[in-house]
C-alpha cells in the first residue's frame, strides 16, 4: 500500500517571495516521485519528476524538489513566486513495478500581489 | 504533436442520456488512462488500457463503459449516471504502461461533466 500526505491544503504568499510545498509519502517498496500542478480549468502539467540519481531535481518554471529518503518526502521549491504560479500543485508516486499513478490531496497555491 | 485533446470541454446531461466523452493521442503511446476529479479532490484512477487492451478497472461502476478502438483513440461511453458523478474527466497517456515512469504522463485538459 502507498500513500501521499500534502500537508498544506492552501498556500498564500506574496509575489517574489519563496515558498514550499510539502510532501511526504510512504510505501513497502521503492517509488517514483512527481510533482504535478493544475491550473483552473485545465489538465495537469508535470514540473518535475525523480526516479533515481541526484536528490535535488529541477523542474520547469524555476522549480525544483528534493528527495530525502530518511524523512520520505519530496518537497517543491521556488525561490521567488510569480501571480501565475497561481494554481493547484498535486504530488504523486509510482511505486517501483507498478504503473498507478496515485496523487495526494493537492496544495492550493494563491500568489498574492 | 505533443498532446493529449477531449473532447467535449463540457458536457451537460440528463440521468437518462447516453453520452460519450472522447480522448486522442498522436504520439505514439500505448498506454492510455481516464481519471475521475471531483471538485477540489486529486485525480483518482478508473481504467487503464496497454495495447488496446484493458489492462485496469478501479471498479468503476458499470454505467461507465471504457473502449479503446485503436492506439490513439480512447472513449468513455455514460449511461444512466447520476448527479454525484460529476466530476472533470481526466484521460492520460504514456509511452507504455512500464515506461509511464520515465517517459511520464501527458494529460489532456479534461472533460468538465455535470449530471442534473
Amino acid at each position: 500500500a502507498q500513500s501521499v500526505t500534502q500537508l498544506d491544503s492552501q498556500v498564500p504568499v506574496f509575489e517574489e517571495a519563496p515558498v514550499e510545498l510539502r510532501c511526504n509519502y510512504s510505501s513497502s517498496v521503492s517509488v517514483y516521485l512527481f510533482w504535478y500542478v493544475q491550473y483552473p480549468n485545465q489538465g495537469l502539467q508535470l514540473l518535475l519528476k525523480y526516479l533515481s540519481g541526484s536528490t535535488l531535481v529541477k523542474g520547469i518554471n524555476g522549480f525544483e524538489a528534493e528527495f530525502n529518503k530518511s524523512q520520505t518526502s519530496f518537497h517543491l521549491r521556488k525561490p521567488s513566486v510569480h501571480i501565475s504560479d497561481t494554481a493547484e500543485y498535486f504530488c504523486a508516486v509510482i511505486q517501483t513495478g507498478a504503473n498507478n499513478l496515485f496523487f495526494g490531496t493537492g496544495t492550493r497555491l494563491t500568489v498574492i500581489p | 504533436d505533443t498532446e493529449v485533446t477531449q473532447t467535449p470541454k463540457h458536457l451537460v446531461m440528463g440521468m437518462t442520456n447516453k453520452k460519450s466523452l472522447k480522448c486522442e493521442q498522436h504520439m505514439g503511446h500505448r498506454a492510455m488512462y481516464w481519471y475521475k476529479q471531483k471538485a477540489k479532490k486529486p485525480p483518482e484512477l478508473m481504467f487503464v488500457y496497454s495495447y488496446e487492451k484493458l489492462s485496469i478497472n478501479e471498479s468503476v461502476p458499470s454505467r461507465f463503459s471504457p473502449e479503446c478502438p485503436n492506439s490513439s483513440l480512447l472513449n468513455l461511453h455514460l449511461h444512466a449516471l447520476q448527479p454525484e458523478d460529476s466530476a472533470l474527466y481526466l484521460c492520460a497517456s504514456s509511452q507504455g504502461l512500464w515506461k509511464a515512469p520515465n517517459y511520464g504522463y501527458t494529460f489532456g485538459s479534461g472533460t468538465r461533466l455535470t449530471v442534473v
